[in-house]
């Protein structure tokens, strides 16, 4: 089976750094993904880690350690519209499936 | 767009009824997976299928039911409905083993009164 945990809820400033976290038990780990989605609207793709390290994309970032089953997105100079909920989402090795955290719930404020 | 178009947009049933929920996944996309999301609550896998075939199943009710056709496109069945039910379903599509390429449909709300 998998299991998935992040924080539930997280606040921050306009202009801030936030690190969200995402610890995984899984069999057949096959990569880790970040999804953004606000509320009500579908979720849209952030970043994907298959190997331990981070990878950066623009504003955002995403470290992965496999032998810790930790992952964590980083997200940089906070902007208003970054309020949203982050998923963290491990891929199945044999099927592809995705498998999500229940998110974390993302406020900026001014 | 994203190129996964879902058909309705909302729903709105009453107990003990039947919908179908429709999904046309990109193209090129030979994987679609079925996800439900209840108010304030993750995305719960239901089941995928590639090309055709069921590949992998989850916590999904006896009373839903899905399939994909010869032109990929896919349906959700759910029966017998409950209030419980009502969520925003989402469909998302895939190449197999694409990198982080799994795009989703912008969801169909059902409401069940």
């Amino acid at each position: 089976g998998q299991n998935i945990d992040q924080p539930t809820e997280m606040t921050a400033t306009e202009g801030a750094i936030v690190q969200i976290n995402c610890t995984y038990q899984t069999s057949g780990f096959n990569g880790l993904f970040w999804y953004q989605q606000h509320a009500g609207e579908a979720p849209t793709f952030l970043s994907y880690n298959v190997l331990d390290g981070l990878e950066e994309k623009g504003r955002f970032s995403s470290f992965l350690s496999r032998s810790k089953g930790y992952s964590y997105l980083l997200l940089k100079e906070l902007q208003m519209k970054d309020s949203a909920s982050y998923l963290c989402a491990v891929r199945s090795y044999n099927t592809d499936k995705l498998i999500f955290g229940t998110g974390t719930r993302l406020q900026v404020f001014p | 767009d994203s190129g996964v178009t879902q058909t309705p947009k909302h729903l709105i049933t009453a107990t003990g009824q039947r919908v179908t929920l429709r999904c046309s996944p990109r193209s090129g996309d030979l994987s679609v997976y079925w996800y439900q999301q209840s108010l304030d609550q993750g995305l719960q896998f239901l089941i995928q299928y590639y090309n055709g075939e069921e590949r992998a199943k989850g916590n999904i009710l006896e009373r839903f039911s899905a399939q994909q056709f010869p032109d990929l496109h896919s349906e959700l069945n759910l029966s017998s409905l409950e209030l419980g039910d009502s969520a925003l379903y989402f469909c998302a599509s895939s190449v197999e083993g694409a990198r982080g390429d799994y795009t989703f449909g912008s969801g169909t709300r059902l409401t069940v009164v």
